[in-house]
């Protein structure tokens, strides 16, 4: 599913680091997802964006912090991560309201030293 | 919530085998999706599926609603099938998807 694009494919990162995760999608797609997935399990809902508004936080640890600047776009904002956040976390859209098929990404690739 | 199971774990192919992967879910849904994940992370769309057949190339799938199960058919296995395989249905919201744990399919030449 290449028409969600997110960037960068790979990240390392320290304990202390500040980065950024981006997804993009021009599909017209009015809800945006991020999942995180540890190896050799599924992926796991961590926020759910509908129409540019926050609807869903999983119980995900304030060291994550989302934003959606626009309905194209959405960002994971990453501080003072654990090791065991190193993990491939995938971003996905879908048309709109519920039970509409979700497109993902190629996702990041995370590792904390 | 809706509990999602898939069969079998693991599979081992040769190269041209058939296979039917199966998934069972404990609620009714309103939405069902078949992804392969291959080796390299990328999470790939096979099929959105609530009821019925489709069929993709050497791929189809087919999801009975009233008895709580879809099927995946790959014919004609080929080494880049490999990957896992996941099942994916919609919580009763309709807000997030819920992931079987996936099978794992090996295909060598």
């Amino acid at each position: 599913d290449t028409e969600v694009t997110q960037t960068p494919k790979h990240l390392v990162m320290g304990m202390t680091n500040k980065k950024s995760l981006k997804c993009e999608q021009h599909m017209g797609h009015r809800a945006m997802y991020w999942y995180k997935q540890k190896a050799k399990k599924p992926p796991e809902l961590m926020f759910v964006y509908s129409y540019e508004k926050l609807s869903i936080n999983e119980s995900v640890p304030s060291r994550f912090s989302p934003e959606c600047p626009n309905s194209s776009l959405l960002n994971l904002h990453l501080h003072a991560l654990q090791p065991e956040d190193s993990a491939l976390y995938l971003c996905a859209s879908s048309q709109g309201g519920g039970f509409q098929p979700q497109h993902f990404g190629d996702g990041t690739r995370l590792s904390i030293l | 919530g809706i509990q999602v199971e898939q069969s079998p774990p693991d599979l081992i192919l040769q190269e041209g085998a058939n296979s039917t992967l199966r998934c069972n879910f404990s609620d009714s849904v309103n939405n069902l999706q078949w992804f392969h994940q291959n080796p390299w992370g990328q999470l790939i769309n096979l099929f959105y599926i609530p009821s019925g057949t489709k069929q993709n190339g050497r791929l189809s799938a087919t999801t009975v609603a009233t008895e709580r199960y879809s099927l995946l058919y790959i014919s004609s296995s080929q080494t880049t099938d490999s990957g896992v395989y996941f099942c994916a249905v919609h919580n009763q919201a309709g807000t997030a998807l819920i992931f079987g744990k996936g099978t794992t399919l090996s295909v060598s030449s």
